[in-house]
C-alpha cells in the first residue's frame, strides 16, 4: 500500500522569502503524485501534478515541484511567498488507475510573516 | 463551466434531522465522490462513483447514503447522525486522460450536528 509522509508539520516564512514543503512517498510502482492547498474553510485546489516525464512540474501561482525517484520525495517550491499563501497544504500519491484511491499526507500548515 | 459546487455552504442539524448535501459539476467527468474532512487532517474518502454507480464505499455508516441522480450530481444524504459527524464534507470529480486521473474538488460543506 502507497503511504504519504509530509514531515514538517508547520512552517512559517516571512514574506518574499523562499518555501520548500517536503512530501516523502513510499509506493511500489511509478506513483502519481499531487500537491493541493487548502485555505481555512475551503475545499482543496489542486497545485500541480506528476505523472511522467520531466522531474520538474510547474503549477499555478507560482508553485513547482521536483520529482526525486532515488529519494522519493517530491517536494514544492515556490521562490518568493506572498501572504496569501498561508493555508494547508497536502501531498497525495495516487494509484494510476483511480485517483479516488489517493492517499494524502497529513499536511503542512504555511504561517506566512509581514 | 470548469468547478464543482456544492450546497449547501454551511449545515446545522439535530441528531433525529434527515438531511441532504448536493454536489453538482458540468465538467462531463464521470467518477464523482465524498469525502470526510475533520479539523486540520487530510481529507477521508467515503464513497466514489463511477459512470453513476457506486464503486467504492469506504465502510461508511449506513446513517450516510449517497445518491448519483446522473452524471453531473451526487447527493450525500444524512439521516440521525452524531456529533462526531461534524466535519467539512467535500465532493470532488475526476477527469481521467490516458490513464492519467485528476480530481477537482468542491468548497465543502461544513457540518455541525449538534
Amino acid at each position: 500500500a502507497q503511504s504519504v509522509t509530509q514531515p514538517d508539520i508547520h512552517i512559517t516564512v516571512s514574506e518574499g522569502a523562499s518555501l520548500e514543503l517536503r512530501c516523502n512517498y513510499s509506493y511500489g510502482a511509478t506513483p502519481y503524485l499531487f500537491w493541493y492547498v487548502q485555505s481555512p474553510g475551503q475545499g482543496l485546489q489542486l497545485l500541480l501534478k506528476y505523472f511522467s516525464g520531466d522531474t520538474l512540474v510547474q503549477g499555478i501561482k507560482g508553485f513547482e515541484a521536483e520529482f526525486k525517484r532515488s529519494q522519493s520525495s517530491f517536494n514544492l517550491r515556490k521562490p518568493s511567498v506572498h501572504w496569501s499563501d498561508a493555508a494547508e497544504y497536502f501531498c497525495a500519491v495516487g494509484l494510476n488507475t483511480n485517483a479516488g484511491k489517493s492517499t494524502f499526507g497529513d499536511g503542512t500548515t504555511l504561517t506566512v510573516k509581514p | 463551466d470548469t468547478e464543482v459546487t456544492q450546497t449547501p455552504k454551511h449545515l446545522v442539524m439535530g441528531m433525529t434531522n434527515k438531511k441532504s448535501l448536493k454536489c453538482e459539476q458540468h465538467m462531463g467527468h464521470r467518477a464523482m465522490y465524498w469525502y470526510k474532512q475533520k479539523a486540520k487532517k487530510p481529507p477521508e474518502l467515503m464513497f466514489v462513483y463511477s459512470y453513476e454507480k457506486l464503486s467504492i464505499n469506504e465502510s461508511v455508516p449506513s446513517r450516510f447514503s449517497p445518491e448519483c441522480p446522473n452524471s453531473s450530481l451526487l447527493n450525500l444524504h444524512l439521516h440521525a447522525l452524531q456529533p462526531e459527524d461534524s466535519a467539512l464534507y467535500l465532493c470532488a470529480s475526476s477527469l481521467t486522460n490516458r490513464g492519467q486521473e485528476t480530481q477537482y474538488f468542491g468548497p465543502g460543506t461544513r457540518l455541525l450536528v449538534l
